[in-house]
């Protein structure tokens, strides 16, 4: 079955405070992983598409890995403004249907 | 600009009553979705469409109906058989998978 896990929930940083967010995928023939930022109230915002192995992107503070089971979200010295429910999604096997992940919230502190 | 625009956003919905919720997107995009979020959980497909004149149930389509006579348009009705429709519904396009979802503001969903 097509899943997606992310962890942690949630994540408390200092501002300045560098981390990483995990997403873990189990899909037949992966074309491609989504990472999107939600502010409270609003819908999701597409940062990044990764779709092989070693591929990396990078926006602002944020940079995004991915390999054959897992995709990393990196944040470097975050700002409060970074603070958000950041998901991960991937499209079912041979469909353009996104199956999410539960996300992580992320709160930075000044 | 390109977008997508959800409304209204706040609704608030009695006991026994169906509400609809309006989706329009000027995108050109070809595929349309909803979907559920509920607090501590992912985002849940309710239905979608790929094409004018063709739906699909997603995962949790019990108790809702959506249309889709316009490209532009994909309005979701909550009927009064859908037991516990307070929640968060987003409405999303895209252009045959390409690049992902672009999403709506959401509209928050009360039964009072």
């Amino acid at each position: 079955e097509d899943q997606v896990t992310q962890s942690p929930e949630a994540l408390r940083l200092q501002e300045g405070e560098s981390s990483s967010l995990n997403c873990s995928y189990t899909v037949s023939g992966l074309r491609g992983l989504f990472w999107y930022r939600q502010d409270p109230g609003k819908g999701p915002e597409f940062l990044f598409t990764l779709y092989s192995a070693g591929e990396e992107k990078e926006k602002e503070r944020l940079k995004a890995t991915l390999t054959k089971k897992e995709s990393f979200l990196h944040i470097t010295a975050p700002k409060p403004e970074d603070s958000a429910t950041y998901l991960c999604a991937v499209p079912t096997y041979n469909t353009d249907k996104l199956i999410f992940g539960t996300g992580t919230r992320l709160q930075v502190f000044p | 600009d390109g977008g997508i625009t959800q409304s209204p956003k706040y609704l608030f919905r009695k006991e026994g009553q169906n509400v609809t919720l309006s989706c329009e997107q000027n995108l050109n995009h070809d595929a349309m979705y909803w979907y559920r979020q509920d607090p501590g959980q992912g985002l849940r497909l309710i239905y979608y469409s790929q094409i004018v004149n063709d739906f699909q149930k997603g995962d949790i389509a019990e108790g809702y109906s959506v249309s889709r006579e316009k490209k532009e348009s994909f309005p979701l009705t909550v009927t009064s058989a859908q037991k516990n429709p307070t929640a968060f519904y987003l409405c999303a396009s895209s252009l045959q998978g390409k690049d992902g979802y672009t999403f709506g503001s959401g509209t928050r969903l009360t039964v009072v």
